[in-house]
């Protein structure tokens, strides 16, 4: 099992961005993606989930409106995007693997790196 | 502030027993829902160290144990090594938000 990130990244405030998760080694439409946010030097933050079999989302209260989670299974990948960046959202991105919505995550990406400055 | 709250640090010196704590409400640990904890070595991402409370993934030394209580939940690191220090994070599932939360996260440093 694997999912493997999309690079680091480099963006203005305002510019829009979409980070890439690519899962294999397993059936990529029976387990849930998530992703998490952990910004510089603190803890890690639940965003939302995405489960690609059927697409059903759902976002923290926190990242709803801030960010769009979307899933293509034929490519077996997962996305994080953003319409226009703020200096705020510079942080590594993870995704993980779950196959509940209650269970842990047991396969990490090796994370995404945004930096967001003018 | 994280939903689930663990001491910033811990400190132990090589061999010696720490344990880390993980405090939560009746909407996540206290809910039922079972607590699972992650270790995060420098520049690198989380694994999974324990999940469902107490059980070990493939892998992971014995030393490491977790338990749950109530709305409270434990990380046991029992004969500490320098490959220890890192950051530790529990996690569980809550009602309130529908998804996952997670503790501040805790470093351990071996003296």
């Amino acid at each position: 099992v694997q999912l493997v990130q999309s690079g680091a990244e480099v963006k203005k405030p305002g510019e829009s961005l979409r980070i890439s998760c690519e899962g294999s080694g397993y059936i990529f439409t029976n387990y849930w993606i998530g992703w998490v946010r952990q910004m510089p030097g603190k803890g890690l933050e639940w965003m939302g989930i995405i489960y690609p079999g059927d697409s059903d989302t759902r976002y923290s209260p926190s990242f709803q409106g801030q960010v769009t989670i979307s899933a293509d299974e034929s490519l077996s990948t997962a996305y994080l995007q953003w319409s226009s960046l703020k200096a705020s959202d510079s942080a590594m991105y993870y995704c993980a693997r779950h196959a509940k919505t209650t269970d842990p995550a047991d396969y990490w990406g090796q994370g995404n790196l945004v930096t967001v400055s003018s | 502030q994280s939903v689930l709250t663990q001491p910033p640090s811990v400190s132990g010196a090589p061999g010696q027993r720490v344990t880390i704590s993980c405090t939560g409400s009746s909407s996540n640990i206290g809910a039922e829902y079972d607590v699972h904890w992650y270790q995060q070595l420098p520049e690198t991402a989380p694994k999974l160290l324990i999940f469902g409370n107490s059980n070990r993934p493939s892998g992971v030394p014995d030393r490491f144990s977790g338990s749950k209580s109530g709305t409270s939940a434990s990380l046991a690191i029992t004969g500490l090594q320098a490959e220890d220090e890192a950051d530790y994070f529990c996690q569980s599932y809550d009602d309130s938000l529908s998804g996952w939360v997670f503790g501040g996260g805790t470093k351990l440093t071996v003296l």
